[in-house]
């Protein structure tokens, strides 16, 4: 079964400081691994996915993650944090089983940008 | 943003009371999810439909029900609400998973309270 793990349930930086939002994933398939994020009483929106054509993935806002085979990690990261990036985001793997591509999601990951 | 609208937004409603949810999508995208958020536990699976008339379960199914009698239209059905059922519900859509990586776009979500 397939599985996903954040690391760190909440993290806090500085305006014009890097992001480093950690996501460590199990699978027994070639993963399909996004990155969504959510806005306060918003829906999600996909930041970035994984599609294997390369391990670098550049996403909107200036977001990026690293898929990293040997290690099982996906991390999501930005180098110079913004007010508006304060959000939850969430770590997703793709489960190809059955009649669907359901979507595993990690527990979040609350960012806070302090001023 | 996907054209998929929700509702109602927001509904209080008592124990014992049968409530439906609606999730009405322009997109023509064959797949719809229905999906429950509470903290701590990311996005969960309640039930899915791969096409008109076609919906299996998902990993938290007890006490839904779910119909789609039209590609746009995917409804969620609490037969008796529970206090339990207290949560956020979004929908999402993919198109057909075949080859490629299948992201979901999200609604926005409907805030349900069971007093």
């Amino acid at each position: 079964a397939q599985s996903v793990t954040q690391l760190d349930s909440h993290v806090s930086v500085s305006e014009g400081t890097p992001v480093l939002l950690r996501c460590n994933y199990s699978s027994s398939y070639s993963p399909s691994l996004f990155w969504y994020v959510q806005h306060p009483n918003k829906g999600l929106q996909l930041l970035l996915k994984y599609t294997s054509a390369a391990t670098l993935v550049k996403g909107i806002n200036g977001f990026e993650a690293e898929f990293k085979k040997s290690e099982t990690s996906f991390h999501l990261t930005k180098p110079s944090a913004h007010m508006s990036d304060a959000a939850e985001y969430f770590c997703v793997v793709s489960d190809p089983g059955g009649s669907s591509y359901k979507l595993i999601f990690g527990s979040g990951t609350r960012l806070l940008v302090r001023p | 943003d996907a054209g998929i609208t929700q509702s109602p937004r927001h509904k209080v409603t008592e124990t014992g009371t049968p409530v439906t949810l609606r999730c009405h999508q322009t997109e023509n995208h064959r797949y719809m999810y229905w999906y429950r958020q509470d903290p701590g536990h990311g996005l969960r699976l309640i039930h899915y439909s791969y096409g008109v008339k076609d919906t299996d379960k998902g990993e938290v199914s007890d006490g839904y029900s779910v119909s789609r009698s039209k590609t746009e239209d995917f409804l969620l059905t609490l037969e008796s609400a529970t206090s339990s059922q207290t949560s956020v519900y979004f929908c999402a859509i993919s198109e057909f998973p075949g080859q490629g990586v299948h992201e979901q776009y999200f609604g926005p979500g409907t805030r349900l309270t069971v007093t």
